[in-house]
This record gives C-alpha cells, sequence and structure tokens, in this order.
C-alpha cells in the first residue's frame, strides 16, 4: 500500500530556532500534501494545504510566515517551523493524497515537537 | 464549510461486545467521503473504514461497519467483539477535498 514517509519522529529545540519537517511519498506521487497540528487531547486541526508546485493555502489564523511549506516535487513535502517558541510544541502530521481526493489519504506516522 | 460533530468524549466497552462510536457532520457538496480513524498513543493515524456519499451499502471492514445514515448525516462506527487492543482514540473524518477531523471519542476495552 502507500505510504508516507515522515521524518524526524521526535525533536527538541531550542527557542528561537527552526525545525524542518519531511513527508516522502515513497510508491506514489503526492499531488496534494495536507499539514495537521494536534495539541494534548485534542484533534487534528488542518494547517495547511498545498499541491505540488504551488503556493500553500493556509487556514485562517496560521501563520504562513511562522510555518513554511514547501512542495516542490511529487514525492516531498516540508514543513518548517521558523523562530519556535514553547507554545509550537505539538504533534505534527502530514497526510498525502494522489489522483483522487475521497480516498487514498496516507499519513504519515508523525512528528512531536518540543521547544524549550 | 464542512462540520464534523463526535459527541462522545469517552466511552466505555466490556471484553467481547459491541460499540458504537457516533459521528454527525454537515456538507452542502454532495460529493463526500466519510471516514474513521484510530489513534493510538504512539501517534499513528490507522485507517479503519471509508463511505462515499453516493456508496449504496453500508461499508464494513472486518469487526468494523459504519452505519451511514445519508438523510440524518450520521456515519457511526461499529466495533464488534471489542478487543483490548481496540483501546485508542478514535476520529471520524469527512473530505470534499481536503479531510477534516471531530474532536474524538476515547475508548477502553474493560478486561
Amino acid at each position: 500500500g502507500a505510504v508516507v514517509s515522515q521524518h524526524p519522529s521526535r525533536v527538541i529545540c531550542k527557542s528561537g530556532t527552526s525545525v524542518k519537517i519531511e513527508c516522502r511519498s515513497l510508491d506514489f506521487q503526492a499531488t496534494t500534501m495536507f499539514w495537521y497540528r494536534q495539541f494534548p487531547k485534542q484533534s487534528l486541526m488542518l494547517m495547511a494545504t498545498s499541491n505540488e508546485g504551488s503556493k500553500a493555502t493556509y487556514e485562517q489564523g496560521v501563520e504562513k510566515d511562522k510555518f513554511l511549506i514547501n512542495h516542490a516535487s511529487l514525492t516531498l513535502s516540508t514543513l518548517t517551523v521558523t523562530s519556535a517558541h514553547p507554545e509550537d510544541s505539538s504533534f505534527y502530521i502530514c497526510s498525502a493524497t494522489g489522483t483522487g481526493h475521497h480516498y487514498g489519504y496516507t499519513f504519515g506516522s508523525g512528528t512531536r515537537l518540543t521547544v524549550v | 464549510a464542512q462540520k464534523i460533530t463526535q459527541t462522545q468524549p469517552g466511552m466505555f466497552v466490556q471484553e467481547k461486545e459491541a460499540v458504537t462510536l457516533d459521528c454527525t457532520y454537515d456538507t452542502s457538496d454532495p460529493s463526500y467521503g466519510l471516514f474513521w480513524y484510530k489513534q493510538p498513543s504512539s501517534g499513528e493515524m490507522i485507517f479503519l473504514i471509508y463511505q462515499g456519499s453516493y456508496d449504496q451499502q453500508n461499508a464494513t471492514e472486518g469487526r468494523y461497519s459504519l452505519n451511514f445514515q445519508k438523510a440524518r448525516k450520521s456515519a457511526n462506527l461499529v466495533i464488534s467483539a471489542s478487543q483490548l487492543g481496540d483501546s485508542a482514540m478514535y476520529f471520524c473524518a469527512m473530505s470534499d477535498y481536503d479531510m477534516r477531523f471531530g474532536a474524538g471519542t476515547r475508548l477502553t476495552v474493560k478486561p
């Protein structure tokens, strides 16, 4: 089946630094990538949607200059958390879809970010 | 805009019993997909079952079945013969392009 590899699985960074999270589709072309954030004991909240080769579309309230998304190829999308602060500590997870939108969403395994 | 509602923050079920997790949704798009995911403490999202808005029959996948009532806009998950390993968070989700999630239900299976 389709696989999305997400790295790193855990990262601890100092306040003010930037962190990059990668999601790679291993056996299919990810035309669309969705990025979610999940705080403890809460649901997954959609942050942004990116189509390969296009600028990402951010959800209301998500700072596009803080959460930089790059989807330059059909197999790789990255989320960079810039100037991270403790309130950015969260679980970040990507989901990719290829052809068609209603079926075939493949999730990465998630990244637990802790900003100290 | 999509809206997905899960009204049960937590549910308990006895091992080997069946349990129903509720989900209602709202969308103006006639074409959409409904999903259920299981999320254990590790955080990974485990796909359980899918129902398309035009599917005539309720979806089933092993011990999981989706009770799809389109007119009532509900998509309840039924887990039969609960096992201890079923204890986890369960999320209902809907897609008409992107995928959005309900608040989730924490299921605890008692031995």
